[in-house]
């Protein structure tokens, strides 16, 4: 079952410290998603890309950066500026333009402070 | 501004009863729209999108543009239908889905 994989499962950050969350796809999909998930809350956009080498915030961007530098790789990186970065972490991957393609999710990130 | 609403955090029904999962969107033009589905330990999952018009494990929704409802229905619920379950609207395209804050379905035997 593969197509979208990211690591660490999880992950677990000190105080100060920036951490990198990994989301590789290897269906070819132009389109990924960086969400959060926290209870009741369900899922909030972080960052999304449309094409390599470009990106663009989502709802709740703050505390959070990403690259784009490959296709297939959207790493997503917490860094000390997010208070509160224990969450669950959901990358997703999305086809070709136009129709209704339907996005593709990986298995998640926890990430707890130390 | 775009926006899903889901209004039932939680929804319990016994085994072979009818379920209903309510999803409301305001989304200009015409969005296109999903639902998606999280079990216990797995990874979010495409129950059902609203082009295709199909039924995945008893599971159909009907779009009903006067209403903006996307309700998601099925006439005998299952124990392995407990789970997590998000109404999603997009806009045609790469554009990301906005997904409502999601009803947990628990099916009593």
């Amino acid at each position: 079952d593969g197509g979208i994989t990211q690591s660490p499962k999880y992950l677990f950050r000190k105080e100060g410290q920036n951490v990198t969350l990994s989301c590789e796809q290897n269906l070819n999909h132009d389109a990924m998603y960086w969400y959060r998930q926290d209870p009741g809350q369900g899922l909030r956009l972080i960052y999304y890309s449309q094409i390599v080498n470009d990106f663009q915030k989502g709802d709740i961007a703050e505390g959070y950066s990403v690259s784009r530098e490959k296709k297939e790789s959207f790493p997503l990186t917490v860094t000390s500026a997010q208070k509160n970065p224990t969450a669950f972490y959901l990358c997703a991957s999305r086809g070709l333009l136009g129709g209704s393609s339907p996005q593709h999710f990986g298995d998640g990130t926890r990430l707890s402070i130390l | 501004a775009q926006r899903v609403t889901q209004p039932e955090k939680l929804l319990s029904v016994f085994k072979g009863a009818p379920v209903e999962l309510k999803c409301n969107y305001s989304y200009s033009g015409s969005p296109e729209l999903f639902w998606y589905v999280q079990y216990s330990r797995q990874r979010l999952q495409l129950l059902l999108r609203h082009i295709s018009r199909e039924s995945i494990k008893g599971f159909t929704a009907d779009l009903n543009k006067g209403e903006t409802s996307f309700h998601l229905k099925k006439p005998f619920a299952q124990e392995e239908d407990s789970a997590m379950y998000y109404c999603a609207p997009t806009r045609q395209g790469n554009t990301p889905l906005v997904f409502g804050k999601g009803t947990r379905l628990s099916v009593i035997a």
